[in-house]
């Protein structure tokens, strides 16, 4: 599976847009850009994703780069709700549909 | 989105004996169901793929005869942990395959091994 690197934390301010990078120098053409979250003792939660073209539903917006080597989830306005880890993910394209988690951004929202 | 239970959310059990945990999609047609296992303050590790009436497909390194899993209707995957040991103790989640390329995951399910 193609690897990403995420920054392995982050801090923001409530109400402030927050920008979660994310590299994947090696993805392939097929590769699925996945971003999920996981609050303390739950089961993650889909985020959102895109292959190319940016992206943007309720919870976030995603950006990706031209030459797709890397992305930037976006949320618009963090609350403290938004306090979490973050994964960023690569989703070989194709009939198998197994997320491999890296070890995420820890993103800490101030009052 | 797909709403997913696990069933127990708690469990403890002593050393040897085997745990049953349940995965259940509410209100989606799982046809194919993953298992993760999640230890303190790691990621989570995909540990078997399973689709509706076959057999599971487990992930390199992980026990097919330790971790047993059926995925018998389209509503319900188990997984029961044999002969369990205080190494199996861990945060296991399951999740359920969506549309558009997502996956719907459970709470998870605490287990702890005396």
């Amino acid at each position: 599976d193609a690897k990403t690197t995420q920054p392995n934390s982050m801090e923001s301010n409530e109400e402030e847009p927050v920008h979660l990078p994310c590299n994947h120098s090696t993805i392939s053409g097929t590769d699925y850009i996945h971003w999920y979250r996981q609050l303390p003792s739950q089961g993650p939660e889909y985020v959102i994703h895109g292959l190319t073209s940016n992206v943007n539903n309720r919870m976030a917006s995603l950006a990706i780069a031209e030459d797709r080597k890397s992305s930037t989830l976006i949320l618009h306005r963090a609350t403290l709700r938004d306090a979490a880890v973050y994964y960023c993910i690569l989703r070989e394209g194709g009939s198998n549909y197994k997320l491999t988690f890296g070890k995420g951004t820890l993103l800490t929202v101030n009052p | 989105g797909a709403v997913v239970s696990q069933h127990p959310s708690r469990v403890i059990c002593k050393s040897g004996t085997s745990v049953k945990i349940e995965c259940r999609s509410l209100d989606f047609q799982a046809t194919t169901m993953f298992w993760y296992r999640q230890f303190p303050k790691q990621s989570l590790m995909l540990m078997a793929t399973s689709n509706e009436g076959s057999k599971a497909t487990y992930e390199q390194g992980v026990e097919k005869d330790k971790f047993l899993i059926n995925h018998a209707s389209l509503t319900l995957s188990t997984l029961t942990v044999t002969s369990a040991h205080p190494e199996d103790s861990s945060f296991y989640i399951c999740s359920v395959r969506g549309q558009a390329d997502t996956q719907y995951f459970g709470p998870g399910t605490r287990l702890t091994v005396l």
